[in-house]
């Protein structure tokens, strides 16, 4: 068990439709970030959040957005879904910067859009 | 830029030994290896850092040639347990950490 907490494990939902996936990072932890991972693309960083404040950047679209609360929990919403964002999205923690630090990764939000 | 990483998938035999190779086109600050199991989140396993320093597992060995912008992973002696799929990630400043297509090791008894 990493410390990370994401829920749900699993959403099933319809094209065009909106939803948010939540994650709770290991205690202590500033950074969070969002991570998609389809079978074709690997694993793709989407956003970092450091302290409540957006830090980095990725392949994120304009359909889809993020924050990172007081309390240090995060949301990724994604809107107007599409077929091609079903995907499992990982949250992953630190203490500090990517750079030169372990992050921990949750079980993932597997997102099936039908 | 994604990492290049080579060979796509190995399979072994338990004891044997394994190299998986990240190459970059950029130039190199770090490099983060995770291993990832069929069904599970990534794991860590090692960071090395530009100048030389290491940060990670005590039973799995990398090297990381700045000047070639490449890492290579060594796995000696591998156990079952070793299966899964390793990616290796670059970068982690503004434009976050960028991982490899990953590399897919399957040992069999």
């Amino acid at each position: 068990d990493s410390g990370v907490t994401q829920t749900p494990k699993h959403l099933i939902t319809a094209t065009g439709q909106r939803v948010t996936l939540r994650c709770s990072p290991r205690s202590g932890d500033l950074s969070v970030y969002w991570y998609q991972q389809s079978l074709d693309q690997g694993l793709q960083f989407l956003i970092q959040y450091y302290n409540g404040e957006e830090r980095a950047k990725g392949n994120i679209l304009e359909r889809f957005s993020a924050q990172q609360f007081p309390d240090l929990h995060s949301e990724l919403n994604l809107s107007s879904l599409e077929l091609g964002d079903s995907a499992l999205y990982f949250c992953a923690s630190s203490l500090g910067g990517q750079q030169n630090t372990e992050a921990f990764f949750g079980q993932g939000t597997r997102l099936t859009v039908v | 830029q994604q990492p290049v990483q080579s060979p796509q998938a190995v399979i072994l035999r338990e004891g044997e030994d394994a190299v998986i190779n990240c190459s970059s086109s950029k130039a190199l600050y770090s490099v983060h290896w995770y291993r990832q199991k069929h069904g599970e989140a990534p794991v860590f396993l090692m960071i090395l850092l530009k100048g030389g320093e290491q940060k990670g597992h005590d039973k799995i060995s990398a090297s990381f040639n700045e000047k070639k912008q490449q890492s290579s992973l060594y796995l000696t002696a591998s156990q079952l347990s070793y299966s899964g799929t390793y990616f290796c990630g670059t970068g982690g400043g503004a434009d976050g950490l960028t991982f490899g297509k990953g590399t897919h090791l399957i040992i069999q008894p």
